[in-house]
């Protein structure tokens, strides 16, 4: 199985908040990052946190982190049509690399 | 941050034939890597490429099918060779700008279909 975990789908309405949740196995993963992937298109890297940090806010962006129960969630206020794309989870080890969640695809419904 | 290109940005290519796919960083950084892409699927990690010397190769990957070259601090290149329709994927590089700012960009990727 998978290191990092996600649900695969999520539906929302515009204007409404996103949540996106994300668990990891590795307890010395360093940093843990959310990369969106829209259609044809390659990964763009949405934010990171650093693994001491438990929260991180950057605009309409809130990353959470429990480190105890090895969970990630990103918020997204104020969700868009060109919200709707692939948001993949994913965690740094020691050696640099990176693995990734299956993706969770977020729908944005009028 | 990074700006990372790729060449070809995709490709249809006929089974046993071989394709080398090029990355290209606007600036030196110490790790590169190349990531596969399957239809639906998520990323699966290939290779870590190290210049200078060899790459090193995640479980289930080869040298002989996936060789790698990276002969500067701003350039790779991914060959894969003797194709088969399940080569049929997006390849991605990217690179870690370390310590300091330990973020990781990805190019914008290769989409190969074998036939």
């Amino acid at each position: 199985g998978e290191d990092v975990e996600q649900s695969l789908f999520l539906s929302v309405r515009e204007g409404d908040s996103s949540v996106i949740n994300c668990t990891y196995t590795d307890s010395s993963s360093t940093y843990l990052y959310w990369y969106k992937q829209e259609p044809g298109a390659g990964l763009q890297l949405l934010t990171y946190i650093f693994s001491n940090m438990d929260m991180k806010q950057d605009q309409r962006l809130t990353v959470l982190l429990n480190k105890k129960d090895k969970h990630l969630s990103l918020r997204i206020a104020d969700t868009q049509t060109g919200d709707s794309a692939i948001y993949f989870c994913a965690e740094k080890r020691d050696d640099y690399k990176l693995s990734f969640g299956a993706g969770t695809t977020v729908t944005v419904r009028a | 941050s990074a700006v990372i290109s790729q060449k070809p940005s995709r490709d249809i290519c006929q089974r046993g034939t071989s394709l080398t796919i090029q990355c290209q960083v606007d600036s030196q950084v110490t790790m590169m890597f190349w990531y596969r892409q399957q239809p639906g699927q998520s990323l699966t990690l290939i290779a870590t490429a190290n210049q200078g010397s060899e790459a090193t190769y995640e479980s289930g990957f080869v040298i002989d099918k996936f060789p790698i070259s990276r002969p500067n601090l701003t350039f790779s290149t991914l060959t894969v060779s003797n194709m088969s329709p399940e080569d049929s994927s997006i390849y991605l590089c990217s690179v870690d700008t370390g310590q300091g700012e330990e973020t990781q960009y990805f190019g914008p990727g290769t989409r190969l279909l074998v036939l």
